[in-house]
């Protein structure tokens, strides 16, 4: 599976929108870009997934540029329960287990 | 939707003995489970893969004799630590994988060896 890379932390005003890049330069075609959270002391928490179109479901956007090569996760609305370390992980659907890099560490600040 | 559970979710234990955890998918059948385990302020790192029915697959250097997974069942994988060490207290997490090839955690337990 790519590597990606990511800021290693970020911070966000409540009520603001958080938007979170990820590179993933040597992505392969069929590889889908997915992403993940973790609050302190939980396991991860899929968020959203793509391969080549922009996504949106309930709890952000995934927007995927053109060349595949990089990424940005949108939270519209970040709220202090959305202070968390964000994984963006390149895979494989084909049945590769999820490898996680060192994620993005978002603080939401009031 | 799809939800992974494990048992216990935090455990103490006197150094030398062995914990069992246990990793249920709750509404699905996983062919699939796999074993994280995570160190403070760092990620996760994958320790095997146990497919339902055969020996797990450890990653490198990951002791399989110390670290027994048993995947019996399409709903149940076991992680029994033996002989733990004060370093081995960590958050150990579960996932499973479903038909659809998506990948759903459990809530992690959180061993202390004292």
């Amino acid at each position: 599976d790519a590597k990606t890379t990511q800021p290693t932390s970020m911070d966000c005003a409540e009520g603001r929108a958080a938007n979170l890049p990820c590179n993933h330069s040597t992505i392969s075609g069929n590889e889908y870009v997915y992403w993940y959270r973790q609050i302190h002391s939980q396991g991860p928490q899929y968020i959203i997934h793509g391969l080549k179109n922009n996504e949106t479901n309930e709890m952000a956007s995934l927007i995927i540029t053109e060349d595949r090569k990089s990424s940005t996760l949108i939270l519209p609305h970040a709220t202090l329960r959305d202070t968390a370390v964000y994984y963006c992980i390149a895979l494989n659907n084909a049945g590769n287990m999820l490898t996680f890099g060192g994620g993005t560490r978002l603080m939401v600040k009031p | 939707g799809a939800v992974v559970s494990q048992h216990p979710s935090w455990v103490i234990c006197k150094s030398g003995t062995s914990v069992k955890i246990e990793c249920r998918s709750l509404d699905f059948q996983a062919t699939t489970m796999f074993w994280y385990r995570q160190f403070p302020k760092q990620s996760l790192m994958l320790m095997a893969t146990s497919n339902e029915g055969s020996k797990a697959t450890y990653e490198q250097g990951v002791e399989k004799d110390k670290f027994l997974i048993n995947h019996a069942s399409l709903t149940l994988s076991t992680l029994t630590v033996t002989s733990a060490h004060p370093e081995d207290s960590s958050f150990y997490i579960c996932s499973a994988r479903d038909q659809g090839r998506e990948q759903y955690f459990g809530p992690g337990t959180r061993l202390t060896v004292t």
